[in-house]
């Protein structure tokens, strides 16, 4: 299995609500991580993790929580987000340099 | 602090056309490792090569080349006789040896456009 599985593909949510995002990977990546991709715009890095530690936060705010539970798993717990959060999400799973990374669909988020 | 510059914004040529994508990285690495990712309108951002520092051999795969000159810091990128699949966004990213290690640096992105 050489994916990252991530869902939803795309999520509407309020203000108000509270959702997750979920990624997935079976390749035996220790570092996993999340970007966030305006459009027209390149994807800049939130969080990474590192054998299930996170390791780099990129001031994100706090609105945005990301958990994971297991070596294979990489969840982004959303709350009380603005529109202009509104973007395409991206997990993404590496071994350790100097492989690539490898990238999931991502989910495209809409905040109402 | 590690930079990537992709000057072209977009690119349109008409097929069978070759095309190059210009890619300039700052680092104070002294190893690093640079990629390219081709992005279709789907959104998933596919791996297209890995380069080294300490490897400057050119590389060639299939319609897609790619020149590394590191007394440049310039990571090149040419399709030749392009086809209308090869119209995406194509990424140059950078990837520190110690310090950047868990950092993929994007530049800002090369619209292709290859029209029939």
């Amino acid at each position: 299995d050489t994916e990252v599985t991530q869902t939803p593909k795309h999520l509407v949510m309020g203000m108000t609500n509270k959702k997750s995002l979920k990624c997935e990977q079976h390749m035996g990546h220790r570092a996993m991580y999340w970007y966030k991709q305006k459009a027209k715009k390149p994807p800049e890095l939130m969080f990474v993790y590192s054998y299930e530690k996170l390791s780099i936060n990129e001031s994100v705010p706090s609105r945005f929580s990301p958990e994971c539970p297991n070596s294979s798993l990489l969840n982004l717990h959303l709350h009380a987000l603005q529109p202009e959060d509104s973007a395409l999400y991206l997990c993404a799973s590496s071994p350790p340099a100097p492989q690539g990374y490898t990238f999931g669909s991502g989910t495209r988020l809409t905040v109402v | 602090a590690q930079k990537v510059t992709q000057a072209q914004t977009e690119i349109s040529v008409v097929e069978k056309e070759d095309v190059t994508l210009d890619c300039v990285y700052e680092t104070r690495d002294t190893t690093y490792y640079l990629f390219w990712y081709k992005q279709p309108p789907s959104g998933e951002l596919v791996f297209l090569i890995r380069r080294n520092s300490f490897d400057e051999q050119n590389e060639i795969s299939g319609r897609y080349s790619w020149n590394f000159q590191k007394s440049t810091s310039s990571f090149n990128f040419t399709i030749t006789a392009s086809q209308v699949v090869d119209s995406a966004v194509y990424f140059c990213a950078l990837r520190g040896g110690i310090q950047g290690a868990q950092k993929l640096v994007f530049g800002q992105g090369t619209r292709l456009t290859i029209n029939p």
